[in-house]
């Protein structure tokens, strides 16, 4: 079977930092990737992990380990544009995405 | 370049009339799909296309249908629809179905059944 799970919602300040954990469960895997979703709007894409590690990307980090079925989203120097919504996905052994439910990130003044 | 467009944008249905939900890419993707997306639940796939002339089901097909006539359109049909088809409709396309392929996603459609 397939599951993927990640906070509901997290609140944080302008210029703090805040980690979006995304635990998934998958006998197949194919990379995982992380959306921003903005309400009202369409996903889009932010990243893409398929090794273990760190990649970095202007304030925006996403991490991978594999073994544990974990990754994280990273996102520094917090502005008000990035209050959205940030959808976990992993790429099973079809090549087909499954989401998770996605985080809603409220950034205050 | 206009990317991934849908429509309508936002539809009211009355339950049991049919609907077509369309969607045109011009990116010349070959992979395409359709996912609903509901509170609490995430996106969820309904059907895909990996390529112009094949089709395949999703996590929740039921109740919908897709062609794939050419590489730029793949629309949804809702034979009968019924009140729990309402949903935020949202098309995607991919340049191919593997790993690092990321999907860019068109900007959804509303639909409500009453």
């Amino acid at each position: 079977g397939q599951n993927i799970d990640q906070p509901t919602e997290m609140t944080a300040t302008e210029g703090a930092i805040v980690q979006i954990n995304c635990t998934y469960q998958t006998s197949g895997f194919n990379g995982l990737f992380w959306y921003q979703q903005h309400a009202g709007e369409a996903p889009t894409f932010l990243s893409y992990n398929v090794l273990d590690g760190l990649e970095e990307k202007g304030r925006f980090s996403s991490f991978l380990s594999r073994s544990k079925g974990y990754s994280y989203l990273l996102l520094k120097e917090l502005q008000m544009k990035d209050s959205a919504s940030y959808l976990c996905a992993f790429k099973g052994g079809d090549y087909k995405l499954s989401f998770g439910a996605g985080t809603t990130v409220t950034v205050r003044a | 370049i206009a990317g991934i467009t849908q429509a309508p944008t936002s539809q009211i249905l009355a339950a049991g009339r049919r609907m077509t939900l369309r969607c045109t890419q011009d990116m010349r993707h070959n992979a395409m799909y359709w996912y609903r997306q509901d509170l609490g639940l995430g996106l969820r796939l309904i059907h895909y296309s990996n390529t112009a002339g094949t089709t395949g089901k999703g996590e929740v097909p039921d109740g919908y249908s897709v062609s794939r006539a050419n590489t730029d359109d793949f629309p949804l049909t809702l034979a009968s629809a019924v009140p729990s088809q309402t949903s935020v409709y949202f098309c995607a396309s991919s340049d191919g179905t593997g790993g690092n392929n990321e999907q860019f996603f068109g900007p959804g459609t509303r639909l409500t059944v009453l």
